[in-house]
């Protein structure tokens, strides 16, 4: 079973500008949830999907926004782009339903860097 | 709110060794999940033990164990036989029901030939 896909792995994006990453969770689970991970902050919590709605939102700033599409399939969007949103991006996905294991299954990241 | 707390900001071993990697964590709650997970420098995070809270048992997966103190609200985390493969940033986190993934700061481990 292939794992958590992440596009693209690295980018580079200048200030002002918007971003766009993608995330293919693994097949058959229906939530997924989006991390900051910085050197200074750690991992933070963006938010979180599940069946095209959002169910969790963390503390970021309305220029961070998601969506989930109908094959579970999430984006995430950055607009305006400030020097601190460089960081790795992490997706993951979990199996939620009537048997749920509670661990959530990560995908590789993508390296945001912000000039 | 929940907190979860690693102290140990960096831990070396010795290839063959054991070594243990402590965390705790602050809730409230009585069910609930906790997890370790490693992140390689390749960085792709990976699920390395969970723990349910309602089981007293404490998980272990191979060369991987924890102590699960629920009282103490501690969960460490025990590395046997270490192999230069386990290098890489180790964090601790938690979960109530269906809400986020709380993160430790993480603790770097060093394995040593």
């Amino acid at each position: 079973k292939a794992g958590v896909t992440q596009t693209p792995r690295y980018l580079i994006k200048t200030r002002g500008q918007q971003v766009t990453l993608s995330c293919s969770p693994i097949s058959g689970h229906r939530s997924v949830s989006w991390y900051q991970q910085t050197p200074g902050q750690g991992l933070q919590f963006l938010f979180e999907y599940f069946s095209e709605t959002q169910r969790n939102k963390g503390n970021f700033p309305g220029r961070f926004s998601g969506r989930q599409f109908s094959n579970s399939r999430s984006e995430m969007n950055v607009s305006t782009l400030e020097l601190g949103d460089s960081a790795l991006y992490l997706c993951a996905s979990s199996l939620e339903g009537t048997a749920p294991t509670g661990e959530l299954f990560f995908g590789e990241g993508s390296r945001l860097t912000v000039l | 709110a929940q907190t979860v707390t690693q102290s140990q900001p960096e831990m070396s071993v010795q290839e063959a060794e054991t070594v243990t990697l402590s965390c705790t964590y602050d809730t409230s709650e009585s069910d609930y999940y906790l997890f370790w997970y490693k992140q390689p420098p390749s960085r792709q995070m990976i699920l390395v033990i969970r723990q349910e809270a309602y089981k007293q048992q404490n998980a272990t997966e191979n060369r991987f164990s924890v102590n699960f103190q629920k009282a103490a609200k501690s969960f460490s985390l025990k590395i046997s036989d270490s192999q230069l493969g386990d290098a890489a940033m180790y964090f601790c986190a938690y979960r109530f029901n269906t809400d986020k993934l709380i993160f430790g700061t993480g603790t770097r481990l060093q394995v040593f030939p």
